[in-house]
C-alpha cells in the first residue's frame, strides 16, 4: 500500500479562485481526517468522516470551506473563494476503526497570492 | 476545554545528552495520548502511544495523570532524532486528535 495519497503536492493560486485538494485514504480504513497546519495555529483538525459520513466539522473555519467523501477511497476539500490567509499545509489522514493511530499523507502546500 | 501544551518550540541538545520533550494536557475524560514525529521531508507518523507502554527508537513516555503530563524521554540523543515532535490527545470515539504546537528537536554532533 502506498499509504495515504494527496494531490496536488503544491498549489499556487490567486485570491478568489477555487481550490480543490484531493485525498485517497489507505484501503480498508473507515475514518478520514482533514487537518490544516500553519505557523500560528499549528495542526488543526478541520473535519473528519466515518464510513464516508461527516461526523465533526466544527473545525471548518467558515463557509468558504467544504469537504466531501463520495466513496471510501476518495475525499476532497474545497475552498471557494480562496484568500491569502488560507495559505497553509493541508494534511489528510486515515485510520482503522478510529483507534487513535492515524496515517498521514504527505500534505498539500497551498499558497494563495 | 481540551488542550495540549508543548511549552518548548525548539530544543537543542548535543549527541549523547539526555532529552525530555514536555507535554501537558487538559481533558476531563480518560486521556489517550500519543507522540507523533515528522522527520525532514517525511510524513507525520506515530512514534508511540501511552497504552502500549513500549520503547520506540529508545524513546519512552509515561502518562502522569496527577501532573497531567506525558513527557517524551530518551537517555542518549542521536543526530537522527532531529525532527518535529507533536504530542496528541485522542478524544472520544473516532479518535479525534488534538495536537500540541510541536517541539523541534535539534541534536548537534
Amino acid at each position: 500500500d502506498a499509504g495515504v495519497i494527496q494531490s496536488p503536492r503544491h498549489e499556487v493560486t490567486e485570491m478568489g479562485q477555487e481550490v480543490t485538494l484531493r485525498c485517497k485514504p489507505i484501503s480498508g480504513h473507515d475514518y478520514l481526517f482533514w487537518y490544516r497546519q500553519t505557523m500560528m495555529r499549528g495542526l488543526e483538525l478541520l473535519i473528519y468522516f466515518n464510513n464516508n459520513v461527516p461526523i465533526d466539522d466544527s473545525g471548518m473555519p467558515e463557509d468558504r470551506f467544504s469537504a466531501k467523501m463520495p466513496n471510501a477511497s476518495f475525499s476532497t476539500l474545497k475552498i471557494q473563494p480562496s484568500e491569502p490567509r488560507d495559505s497553509a499545509v493541508y494534511f489528510c489522514a486515515s485510520s482503522l476503526r478510529g483507534l487513535g493511530e492515524q496515517y498521514f499523507g504527505p500534505g498539500t502546500r497551498l499558497t494563495v497570492t | 476545554a481540551q488542550r495540549v501544551t508543548q511549552p518548548e518550540k525548539l530544543l537543542s541538545v548535543f549527541k549523547g545528552a539526555p532529552v525530555e520533550l514536555k507535554c501537558n494536557y487538559s481533558y476531563s475524560g480518560s486521556p489517550e495520548l500519543f507522540w507523533y514525529v515528522q522527520y525532514s521531508r517525511q510524513r507525520l507518523q506515530l512514534l508511540l502511544r501511552h497504552i502500549s507502554r513500549e520503547s520506540i527508537k529508545g524513546f519512552t513516555a509515561d502518562l502522569n495523570k496527577g501532573e497531567t503530563s506525558f513527557h517524551l524521554k530518551k537517555p542518549f540523543a542521536q543526530e537522527e532524532d532531529s525532527a518535529m515532535y507533536y504530542c496528541a490527545l485522542a478524544m472520544g470515539q473516532g479518535g479525534k486528535l488534538i495536537f500540541g504546537q510541536g517541539t523541534e528537536l535539534s541534536v548537534k554532533p
